[in-house]
């Protein structure tokens, strides 16, 4: 069955590096999403992408952040300089499109921010 | 604003039926989820629910949706010790890029 894939599977940088995290969401699929955990809170939305472009984003995706679908198979979310509160489990989901609304998620980048 | 809200553990004896609570408050809601987690692990998705159904059975699993209160549970029958895990409830909005919010995840614990 296909899956989401994300990679790294652990990062670790310092404080005011850039990190871009790597997702390669289901082939088919047409909407791509990113979330983060931060350790023992919810899961939370960061930002949402189709067509090439941002449809939403939260208020924690600020300008430090940007995604990107370099390819026809990855989707990134690059953090420009990374702070010790963006420490967290990265997941990125994808879904079809049209009448198919689930999102599947990938196993999750986890960062830390030293 | 959106919230959704779950109680933080629950623990139940292998065998029993395990019943984990949600409650949100976007009464736009279209679907609802359910994810498990297990430790260090990704989400996977275990079942969902139109926002226009009452019930939705999938085997060991029976999701009700109360949609005047704004409740949603899962009913896990038979729980296993490979139950063990945090499970989210999420749901899904209208519009925009349709981005899920989730629960605070419900911790079981499935004892012998």
């Amino acid at each position: 069955e296909p899956e989401v894939t994300q990679t790294p599977s652990h990062q670790v940088t310092q404080m005011g590096q850039e990190v871009i995290l790597r997702c390669v969401p289901i082939s088919n699929h047409l909407y791509f999403y990113w979330y983060r955990q931060i350790l023992g809170q919810k899961v939370e939305f960061l930002v949402s992408f189709y067509n090439n472009e941002i449809s939403e984003k939260s208020e924690i995706f600020d300008d430090q952040f940007s995604v990107e679908r370099p390819d026809g198979s990855n989707f990134t979310l690059k953090i420009r300089s990374t702070k010790l509160e963006d420490s967290a489990m990265y997941f990125c989901a994808s879904r079809p499109g049209g009448t198919q609304e689930t999102q599947y998620f990938g196993p999750g980048t986890r960062l830390l921010v030293l | 604003g959106e919230d959704v809200e779950q109680s933080l553990f629950l623990s139940v004896r292998e065998g029993d039926s395990s019943v984990i609570n949600c409650t949100y408050t976007d009464s736009s809601s279209t679907y609802l989820y359910w994810y498990k987690q297990e430790p260090g692990a990704g989400l996977q998705l275990l079942t969902y629910i139109f926002s226009n159904m009452d019930m939705k059975q999938d085997q060991r699993l029976t999701v009700l949706l109360n949609k005047k209160d704004k409740h949603l549970s899962l009913r896990i029958a038979d729980t296993q010790t490979g139950d063990s895990a945090i499970y989210f409830c999420a749901e899904k909005h209208r519009g925009g890029g349709n981005k899920l919010t989730f629960g605070t995840g419900t911790q079981l614990k499935v004892e012998l």
